[in-house]
């Protein structure tokens, strides 16, 4: 069965710092890694996803994340926070062959100060 | 190009009473996927839809069911609502199934059970 796990429930930051999100999966197969954000109130947004193509994957607003076997980790990163990055991000993996079902990680609210 | 579309966005429905939520895909996605949001379990896979026919289920009771049309909008229906049912149910659309084509989420549909 697949799974995630994201380190830390609340990380903050100061503007213009690295921001770094951590997830950890749990595959049988080569897995699908995905990167999503969520503002208050709202769906979920696609920042990044891996698919078996190039290791390290550049996604919208500056984020990336890379992909290492070795470490089962996908960790995200942004080299300079923004305040308007403040909000929850769910790192989520499925396999190849299970249809859409995507499981989720349990987010990491990440809080950008001045 | 339209997003995902939810309906309602709001929704309060007394305990045993059903509820029937709906999603409109982007155009030309054939594949809906529903997914629960409460703070204590996270995001939580309840099934996915393609070409009208479910395709994977989540350990969910067997009082959520959902459907899909020939034009691909889905709706997810909950029986006898408990106060547990009290989420955001988030629909997702993908071109495909598989997991390989990316997911789009829409705003969610908040629900009540009082």
């Amino acid at each position: 069965a697949q799974s995630v796990t994201q380190l830390g429930s609340h990380v903050s930051v100061s503007e213009g710092a690295l921001v770094l999100l951590r997830c950890n999966y749990s595959s049988s197969v080569p897995p699908y890694l995905f990167w999503y954000v969520q503002y208050p109130n709202q769906g979920l947004q696609l920042l990044l996803k891996y698919t078996s193509a190039a290791t390290l994957v550049k996604g919208i607003n500056g984020f990336e994340a890379e992909f290492k076997k070795s470490e089962t980790s996908f960790h995200l990163t942004k080299p300079s926070a923004h305040m308007s990055d403040a909000a929850e991000y769910f790192c989520a993996v499925s396999e190849p062959g299970t249809a859409s079902k995507l499981t989720f990680g349990t987010g990491t609210r990440l809080q950008v100060t001045l | 190009k339209a997003g995902v579309t939810q309906t309602p966005r709001y929704l309060i429905k007394t305990r045993g009473q059903q509820v029937t939520l709906s999603c409109s895909p982007i155009s030309g996605h054939r594949s809906v996927s529903w997914y629960q949001q409460t703070p204590g379990q996270g995001l939580q896979f309840l099934f996915e839809y393609f070409s009208e026919t479910q395709r994977n289920k989540g350990n969910f009771p067997g009082r959520f069911s959902g459907r899909q049309f020939s034009n691909s909008r889905s709706e997810m229906n909950v029986s006898t609502l408990e106060l547990g049912d009290s989420a955001l149910y988030l629909c997702a659309s993908s071109l495909a199934s598989g997991g390989r084509t990316e997911a789009f989420f829409g705003q969610g549909t908040r629900l009540t059970v009082v």
